[in-house]
């Protein structure tokens, strides 16, 4: 079946450092990924959804300054939080779509657990 | 807006006991349905979907089907065991920004032996 391959699993950074997290899907090709944010006990927080080759389309409140994705094939996208803060500490999940699965092929990674110091 | 509403956790059931978790979601149309479960620490896996009014999703011994009369997806499992225990996510697949997904709050579900 469809596998999304997420890294790092866990991050520590310092504050004001940068961090990149990588979403790859192994086994498809896809033309979407989407990129989420759940904080404890609650539910999966949509951030941004990209296309490969296209920027990314950023949900209303998310600064897409301080939280750069690229999808520059389709296989890979990364999600980049620049200059971290503790506030950003946080899960980090990825979901790819698959193109020859438009109806209703989503994969999830297995998320990346950020702790910034 | 279109949106996703499951019932309220946690869910806390002796193992072989019945589980129904509720989902009931707004939409024009008749858009896909899905349950995720996350177990601690991971991402999500599809549990079950459905992609057309009245059908059934099932895996696993859950179930679920599309009813478009209520609006809802409710998940069920006749006998649960303590490895189910989890959070599970209804989502319906939204029309615009590529289909994203529309997620429902989770319900946390503990099964006690």
């Amino acid at each position: 079946g469809a596998v999304v391959s997420q890294h790092p699993s866990r991050v520590i950074c310092k504050s004001g450092t940068s961090v990149k997290i990588e979403c790859r899907s192994l086994d498809f090709q896809a033309t979407t990924m989407f990129w989420y944010r759940q904080f404890p006990k609650q539910s999966l927080m949509l951030m941004a959804t990209s296309n490969e080759g296209s920027k990314a389309t950023y949900e209303q409140g998310v600064e897409k300054d301080k939280f750069l994705i690229n999808h520059a094939s389709l296989t890979l996208s990364t999600l980049t939080v620049t200059s971290a803060h503790p506030e950003d500490s946080s899960f980090y999940i990825c979901s790819a779509r698959d193109r020859e699965e438009l109806n209703y092929g989503y994969t999830f990674g297995s998320g990346t657990r950020l702790t910034v110091v | 807006g279109d949106s996703v509403t499951q019932m309220e956790g946690p869910v806390t059931l002796s193992e072989e006991a019945f589980l129904t978790i509720n989902c009931t979601y707004t939409a024009t149309g008749y858009p896909s349905l899905f349950w995720y479960v996350q177990y601690p620490g991971e991402g999500l896996q599809l549990l079950l979907k459905a992609t057309k009014a009245d059908d059934k999703g099932s895996n696993k011994g859950f179930e679920a089907t599309y009813r478009k009369e209520t609006t809802s997806f409710h998940l069920e499992k006749g006998s649960v065991q303590v490895s189910d225990s989890a959070v599970y996510f209804c989502a319906r697949r939204g029309y615009n920004q590529g289909g994203k997904l529309i997620f429902g709050q989770g319900t946390e579900l503990s099964v006690k032996p």
